[in-house]
């Protein structure tokens, strides 16, 4: 059975520039969540979605934003990147009130 | 009062000892209080998560103790081995499938 996937594994980007990140839930998990984790640092909330609507949201700009696929695989979008954006994005799926399970994450430079 | 404070940030321990790491938080709201481990280059690991209608969880040599009047919980671990080498990160929600809430993380060494 197969965990949380996240693809790409690493990805470089400059200032300004637009991302997409991809994220497969576990199965039989319909909640996905996306949090960022600078270095050092612990993850931070950006939001999760359910049913395919963003559900909640965490404190980041609009830049940032998601959708979620009716077979429950969700997208992280960044737009107009800065170099503060760097970090490990971690997806990770639930059941819904359920616990959640991280995948491997992206890792975003932004140059 | 969305904050998780961890500490120790690093902690060395001897091969056998015992690992201790401690948080604290501020919501009231929250009820479920999961501890992940994190390997470099990887995501984090659930390990162990408590509620606070019980005081201590023990699984295998990973003990969580909670103390809901101080608004603290810690994460003991019995026998510490070099393989436990890892950042360890506690964190919160108001319920298992809502937004976590992380401390700033401990990284633990583990020595032969």
């Amino acid at each position: 059975d197969a965990g949380v996937t996240q693809s790409p594994t690493h990805l470089i980007k400059t200032r300004g520039q637009q991302v997409t990140l991809r994220c497969s839930p576990k199965s039989g998990h319909d909640t996905v969540s996306w949090y960022q984790q600078a270095l050092g640092q612990g993850p931070q909330f950006i939001f999760q979605y359910y049913e395919e609507e963003e559900r909640q949201r965490g404190n980041f700009p609009d830049r940032f934003s998601g959708h979620q696929f009716p077979n429950y695989s969700s997208e992280l979008n960044v737009n107009a990147l800065l170099l503060g954006d760097s970090a490990l994005y971690l997806c990770a799926s639930s059941p819904a009130g359920e616990t959640q399970y991280f995948g491997p994450g992206t890792r975003l430079l932004v140059l | 009062q969305q904050q998780v404070k961890q500490s120790p940030q690093s902690l060395i321990v001897q091969k056998g000892g015992i690992s201790i790491i401690n948080c604290a938080y501020e919501n009231t709201a929250f009820d479920y209080f999961p501890w992940y481990q994190q390997f470099p280059g990887k995501g984090p690991a659930l390990l162990i998560a408590i509620r606070p209608d019980v005081s201590e969880k023990k699984e295998g040599r990973f003990t969580i103790s909670f103390n809901k009047s101080a608004k603290q919980f810690s994460l003991h671990i019995m026998d510490s081995q070099p393989g436990d080498s890892a950042t360890y990160f506690c964190a919160a929600s108001r319920d298992a499938g809502n937004m976590l809430t992380f401390g700033g993380g401990t990284r633990l060494m583990v020595k032969p």
